[in-house]
């Protein structure tokens, strides 16, 4: 799977959207992209995934540079439940069932 | 309806005592993981099983065995238990064909005294 960089920790205020980067220069063509994210004392929770066109869900959006080497997460209007650590993971669809490699991801805290 | 769940939230006991962590989803998938999370909260996987098979075992110490009774449950049993176990497990789950997609569970906090 490609490697991903993302910044430890990010601010934003409610109601404004949040958008968090993720780098993976190394990725693939056949990789994927997958956004999930970990509330304090839970577990990890799917939030959105793909392969070069952007994406949206209920949760979140997703933009892929055309290149595909970096990519941002957006939520429309953060709430304070959002806030969270949030993880950038590029692997192969469907790889196998050798688990999700998670990094050090991003710190998102939404402040009132 | 709790999609994955793990039994019991908390464990607390003394070093060398064997202890077990039930999973069991109702999403009806045919993959399950256990991952453990520790302090310094990286998120790493230990196991997979697909219909009940063992897939992955990443360097993890024969002291943990899991057990898989049936494709809806995972349980994770730890033998002479180390100070250095202690952490959060997470089961999970997904379907093979979608492997990125997994469901967690909320976690079982394991600390060794």
């Amino acid at each position: 799977d490609a490697k991903t960089t993302q910044p430890p920790s990010m601010d934003c205020a409610e109601g404004r959207a949040a958008n968090l980067p993720c780098n993976h220069s190394t990725i693939s063509g056949n990789e994927y992209v997958y956004w999930y994210r970990q509330i304090h004392s839970q577990g990890p929770q799917y939030i959105i995934h793909g392969l070069k066109n952007n994406e949206t869900n209920e949760m979140a959006s997703l933009i892929i540079t055309e290149d595909r080497k970096s990519s941002t997460l957006i939520l429309p209007h953060a709430t304070l439940r959002d806030t969270a650590v949030y993880y950038c993971i590029v692997r192969v669809s469907g790889g196998g069932a050798d688990g999700l490699t998670f990094g050090k991801g991003t710190h998102l805290i939404i402040q009132p | 309806d709790t999609a994955v769940s793990q039994t019991p939230k908390y464990l607390v006991t003394q070093m060398g005592n064997d202890k077990s962590i039930k999973c069991e989803q109702n999403l009806g998938h045919d993959t399950m993981y256990w991952y453990k999370q520790d302090s310094k909260k990286f998120l790493k996987i230990m196991f997979s099983y697909n219909n009940k098979e063992l897939i992955i075992n990443e360097t993890v110490p024969n002291r943990f065995s899991p057990k898989s009774p049936d494709k809806a449950h995972l349980n994770l049993h730890i033998n002479s238990l180390e100070l250095g176990d202690s952490a959060v497990y997470f089961c999970a789950s997904s379907l093979l064909t979608s492997t990125d997609t997994q469901y967690f569970g909320p976690g079982t906090r394991l600390t060794v005294l």
